[in-house]
């Protein structure tokens, strides 16, 4: 496709239920971002893949969030057991290379944990 | 670690006029990259200008220019001859050529008023 792509756009989830984001990034990127955006707030950096490789899972928050990105395309974001504090849009972002280029942003998955 | 102040949560113009958005860094690197994105009411994260720390000359693109003050840590906005699509919020953002991931500011709401 032309750009970054996410699905689902919304999602609500009982507290306690595990919930998968996904992300299509532009086609021939290289590099994956995943963003945390709480209301009213700046985008906090979660994960970082190179192709395949997950070269940074530092922002992650707890051992119940996970990332994984298999054949260096579609990235998934999986979020176990939500917590209301999970609540927020999740932004995926795609760059063609590995450097300093611009990074393409996806629309976001909106999480509501009720 | 790079932080990124904007201090004007909101900002309000009339249509034709000029508006300048604040921005602020820290970083202890030598080269870096500023950037400004616009995240218009459908969430999508659109980038609006780049600058290069390196280069003295300041960034333009159309109806937005920068002035990036590189001894005072200050990157600011201008946007001119304001049109109603310019109504969204605006992230400041940096990251240092030595990494990856993008350090947001928390953003400024900007109205354009007809």
């Amino acid at each position: 496709g032309a750009g970054v792509s996410q699905s689902p756009r919304y999602k609500v989830a009982k507290r306690g239920q595990d919930v998968a984001l996904r992300c299509d990034p532009i086609s021939g990127h290289v590099s994956l971002f995943w963003y945390q955006q709480a209301l009213g707030q700046g985008p906090e950096f979660l994960t970082y893949f190179q192709n395949e490789a997950q070269l940074d899972k530092s922002g992650l928050p707890s051992d119940r969030f996970f990332a994984e990105r298999p054949e260096g395309s579609v990235s998934t974001l999986k979020i176990q057991r939500t917590q209301q504090e999970d609540s927020a849009v999740y932004l995926c972002a795609s760059r063609l290379t590995g450097g300093t280029d611009t990074q393409y942003f996806g629309p976001g998955t909106r999480l509501t944990v009720l | 670690a790079q932080t990124v102040t904007q201090s004007q949560p909101e900002m309000s113009v009339q249509e034709a006029e000029t508006v300048t958005l604040s921005c602020t860094y820290d970083t202890s690197e030598n080269n870096y990259y500023l950037f400004w994105y616009k995240q218009p009411p459908s969430r999508q994260m659109i980038l609006v200008i780049r600058q290069e720390a390196y280069k003295q000359q300041n960034a333009t693109e159309n109806r937005f220019s920068v002035n990036f003050q590189k001894a005072a840590k200050s990157f600011s906005l201008k946007i001119s001859d304001s049109q109603l699509g310019d109504t969204a919020m605006y992230f400041c953002a940096s990251t240092p050529n030595s990494g990856y991931a993008l350090n947001f500011g928390k953003g400024t709401s900007l109205l354009v008023t007809p």
